[in-house]
């Protein structure tokens, strides 16, 4: 199988930092995508990781390791609208097939 | 505006009666997909298509059809629909092919089936 794993939920408070964290398998890997999901909405797409290391976004950052199938996804200065999922998504090395993960509802408090 | 659109965005049918959701972009893209959402499954690939006359199966495709005539177009096809498939679709486009590197995903706003 191709599984990725996310935690269910997270809770955080205004203006803190949050990590989440997505582990996956490594075989035929070709790029690690995540996106953000409003309730209701579609997903918008956050982030692209396909070789090792830490990319940075304004708020935003995600870092991969290939070797140990491993991501993550760094919050800082959390604010209320960033209560949302956030989808892990693995691409397959042949082809454009996506397997995404069961996403992790975040929530933020006041 | 930069868009995918899908029609209906809601949609209620009985078992059996064939319809289809349609999905358009506007931004050129070779790459389009279909997915369905369902609680804590996530999101999960029903076909893909890399080009115009090139589809794919990606991980749930039992029970769908599509069909990739046009660039802009990626119809979604419910031959006989059964209850297993009430679910939130979504379409998604993309610019770039296989063995490109950033290749962000523009979705569509989302269609919610439900099959009595």
């Amino acid at each position: 199988g191709q599984n990725i794993d996310q935690p269910t939920e997270m809770t955080a408070t205004e203006g803190a930092i949050v990590q989440i964290n997505c582990t996956y398998q490594t075989s035929g890997f070709n790029g690690l995508f995540w996106y953000q999901q409003h309730a209701g909405e579609a997903p918008t797409f956050l982030s692209y990781n396909v070789l090792d290391g830490l990319e940075e976004k304004g708020r935003f950052s995600s870092f991969l390791s290939r070797s140990k199938g491993y991501s993550y996804l760094l919050l800082k200065e959390l604010q209320m609208k960033d209560s949302a999922s956030y989808l892990c998504a693995r691409r397959d090395n042949y082809g454009q097939n996506f397997v995404f993960g069961p996403g992790t509802r975040l929530s933020v408090l006041p | 505006e930069a868009q995918v659109t899908q029609n209906p965005r809601y949609l209620i049918t009985v078992t059996g009666k064939k319809l289809t959701v349609t999905c358009s972009q506007n931004m050129n893209h070779e790459y389009m997909s279909w997915y369905r959402q369902d609680p804590g499954l996530g999101l999960r690939q029903i076909y893909y298509s890399m080009n115009v006359e090139v589809t794919d199966k990606g991980d749930v495709p039992e029970g769908y059809k599509v069909s990739r005539k046009e660039k802009r177009n990626f119809p979604l096809i419910l031959e006989s629909p059964s209850p297993n498939q009430t679910s939130l679709y979504f379409c998604a486009s993309s610019y770039a092919g296989v063995g490109s590197g950033l290749d962000e995903q523009f979705f569509g706003p989302g269609t919610r089936l439900t099959v009595l």
